[in-house]
């Protein structure tokens, strides 16, 4: 089975700009997540799509936002850019079956600078 | 608020010595708590931990939780240089099942 799939890989953007980063689930799995990390604040969550609906969501502002297609892949957009949004965006995904555990499988990530 | 802690936060072995890394956690409604491994990018899956006392192994990767006193340990045997890594711990509670709260990350660098 193919793993988790993230584009781009890198992205270097400038402040005030707005971005979108893609995410396609490994297949069969209907549950996809973000996290942010940073070498300060380590991994944290931003947020959970399952079923095209915003199922979960972390302490981050508006600015970051997402959506779920019917296919399960993913995608997240930060508007107005700041310097702190520079990081890496894992996602990850899940079969999130009924009753079912928290396992996650990441993908490689993209690395967003913002100058 | 849910909190993950990890220790140590650093650690250098040589070769072939054993580790031992901790993760204790404060959790609602706590339901499982998973080990990764993150070299350079994504971090790999090793474990998922849900019951109390029974411990999961991979070759020379073991690990048990401890859902009384809120930890668990993972060991590494006979280490080698390609264990070098971040480990992290991250517990997921039954409240927002696919919410992953991360530990800081334990780094561990096996010299030769």
């Amino acid at each position: 089975k193919a793993g988790v799939t993230q584009t781009p890989r890198y992205l270097i953007k400038t402040r005030g700009q707005q971005v979108t980063l893609s995410c396609s689930p490994i297949s069969g799995h209907r549950s996809v997540s973000w996290y942010q990390q940073t070498p300060g604040q380590g991994l944290q969550f931003l947020f959970e799509y399952f079923s095209e609906t915003q199922r979960n969501k972390g302490n981050f502002p508006g600015r970051f936002s997402g959506r779920q297609f019917s296919n399960s892949r993913s995608e997240m957009n930060v508007s107005t850019l700041e310097l702190g949004d520079s990081a890496l965006y894992l996602c990850a995904s899940s079969p999130s079956l009924a009753g079912g555990s928290n396992e996650q499988f990441f993908g490689p990530g993209t690395r967003l600078t913002v100058l | 608020e849910d909190k993950v802690v990890q220790s140590p936060l650093s650690l250098v072995v040589h070769e072939g010595d054993t580790v031992t890394l901790n993760c204790s956690y404060e959790v609602t409604n706590f339901r499982s708590l998973l080990w990764y491994k993150q070299e350079k990018k994504a971090p790999t899956f090793l474990f998922m931990l849900t019951s109390s006392g029974i411990e999961k192994k991979s070759g020379r990767l073991s690990s048990i939780l401890d859902k009384k006193e809120l930890f668990s340990i993972l060991n590494i045997t006979a280490t080698q240089t390609g264990d070098s890594a971040v480990y992290l711990c991250a517990v997921g509670g039954i409240q927002g099942a696919q919410k992953l709260v991360f530990g800081q990350g334990t780094r561990l660098t096996i010299n030769p």
